[in-house]
């Protein structure tokens, strides 16, 4: 089972800053079969990232994906009040999906 | 539209059965994988388990095997998450969603399901 480890526990940020976040693999991600989703207290996740890079419908361009094999990357350029909330990478390349254990941006 | 709505909150003791589920509208049923994911309180979200409806083709988290039963029943477009004996760890928010393929992630998902085991 592929274990994702996510970086930092916690981001204190301020509105209009940027946002970094780090999901590092155990082992390579066969095809780059990466996702983030963005979840708020008392919501479902919501799907902001496929393919390591590849935005979802209706998924503002301030959010970007990247990285590739075992390194990947989710970052807010200028976060919006709406923003702060936990990120979840997730693992879909083998048949048994695995997320990390979530990175909280919050405001500062 | 695409909907997934999940059945209510259950509260239960130790030992007790449950199968909670997941009803599919808005698209064909059996074209779709259904998966479940639990977020335990205040917690991070864990991948349990996926089910094909078609031909109810199942895989299972390590974790999870042997733990829950994943099921569907494709006349009523309906995916069921059971527990045969329930413990207080089962204590979660149930959240069921909707693959492409087993190799997809999950861009529409349930409302969640409060199981709260207590004695």
């Amino acid at each position: 089972e592929i274990v994702l480890t996510q970086s930092p526990g916690t981001l204190s940020l301020s509105p209009g800053e940027r946002a970094t976040l780090s999901c590092r693999a155990s082992q390579s991600v066969s095809s780059n079969y990466l996702a983030w989703y963005q979840q708020k207290p008392g919501q479902a996740p919501r799907l902001l990232i496929y393919g390591a890079s590849s935005r979802a419908t209706g998924i503002p361009d301030r959010f970007s994906g990247s990285g590739s094999g075992t390194d990947f990357t989710l970052t807010i350029t200028g976060l919006e009040p709406e923003d702060f909330a936990v990120y979840y990478c997730q693992q879909y390349g083998s048949s048994r999906g695995t997320f990390g254990q979530g990175t909280k941006v919050e405001i500062k | 539209e695409v909907q997934l709505v999940q059945s209510g909150a259950e509260v239960k003791k130790p030992g007790e059965s449950l199968k909670i589920s997941c009803k599919g509208s808005g698209y064909s049923f059996t074209s779709y994988w259904i998966g479940w994911v639990r977020q335990m309180p205040g917690k991070g979200l864990e991948w349990m388990g996926i089910i094909y409806p078609d031909d109810s083709d199942t895989r299972y988290s390590p974790s999870f095997q042997g733990q829950v039963t994943i099921s569907a029943d494709k006349s009523i477009s309906t995916a069921y998450l059971q527990w045969s004996s329930l413990k207080a760890s089962d204590t979660a928010i149930y959240y069921c969603a909707r693959h492409s393929t087993v190799t997809t992630p999950s861009a529409h998902w349930g409302q969640g399901t409060l199981v709260t085991v207590s004695s």
